[in-house]
């Protein structure tokens, strides 16, 4: 069926260097993305999310792109810290009919010093 | 703590044996979902519930397990006869379900050990 995916199961950043996760979606329907962060035995805590109807949006040291043409999502986080040491997912949501979000497998994050 | 709490955190239990987890969401949300979670993967939608309706089931929710939010706010997921495989986190999350695309928020989640 259709899913959302991720590029790469593993990243390793030296800290202070940018991190770029990349996600894939195949539904075209999809209109709300959200990226969670997720440490070892805790629930997936929300970093940030974006609307179709957007390209870009920026938080707090991250930034999220939607590139709907090649169904393309990714995660920049700047000034990547120890702490972001994670695994990352991105989610999809088609519509507001109070769908559950589907996710894909999750890239994991090493920061090294 | 405002956010979405999930008790017990940790349980181990006997094959054959029923067990009980319970999910309080953000006061507000009136929308609350549970999702399972195995090692390696992202968490898998079970069932969600609109205030005490529950609107959809997946297919990974066996006839074993049952779900209940009789009054709108707390929710109970149930799993009897437990089986090896049922062994996984149970993550519960919440959302407002007023506003358009909101965000799930979820709860630290139960991890369950199927002996």
């Amino acid at each position: 069926g259709e899913s959302v995916g991720l590029h790469l199961p593993t990243l390793s950043v030296q800290e202070g260097d940018n991190s770029i996760i990349n996600c894939a979606y195949s539904n075209s329907a999809s209109d709300y993305f959200i990226w969670y962060k997720q440490e070892s035995g805790k629930g997936p805590q929300f970093i940030i999310d974006i609307r179709s109807n957007m390209d870009k949006r920026q938080g707090q040291r991250v930034t999220v792109l939607l590139n709907k043409t090649v169904k393309h999502l990714s995660l920049q986080i700047a000034a990547t810290q120890p702490g972001d040491s994670a695994v990352y997912f991105c989610a999809e949501n088609v519509g507001d009919s109070g769908y559950a979000l589907n996710f894909g497998k999750g890239t994991s994050l090493l920061v090294t010093p | 703590d405002t956010g979405v709490s999930q008790n017990p955190r940790h349980k181990i239990t006997k094959r054959g044996q029923n067990v009980t987890f319970r999910c309080d969401p953000i006061s507000e949300h009136n929308r609350l979902y549970w999702y399972r979670q195995t090692l390696g993967q992202g968490p898998e939608f079970l069932t969600y519930f609109q205030n005490e309706a529950q609107l959809e089931k997946s297919r990974l929710l066996s006839d074993r397990f049952s779900a209940e939010r009789p009054k709108g706010s707390f929710s109970t997921l149930e799993i009897q006869r437990t089986e090896q495989g049922d062994s996984a986190m149970y993550l519960c999350a919440s959302r407002n379900g007023l506003a358009v695309q909101e965000t799930q928020y979820f709860g630290p989640g139960t991890r369950l050990l199927v002996l």
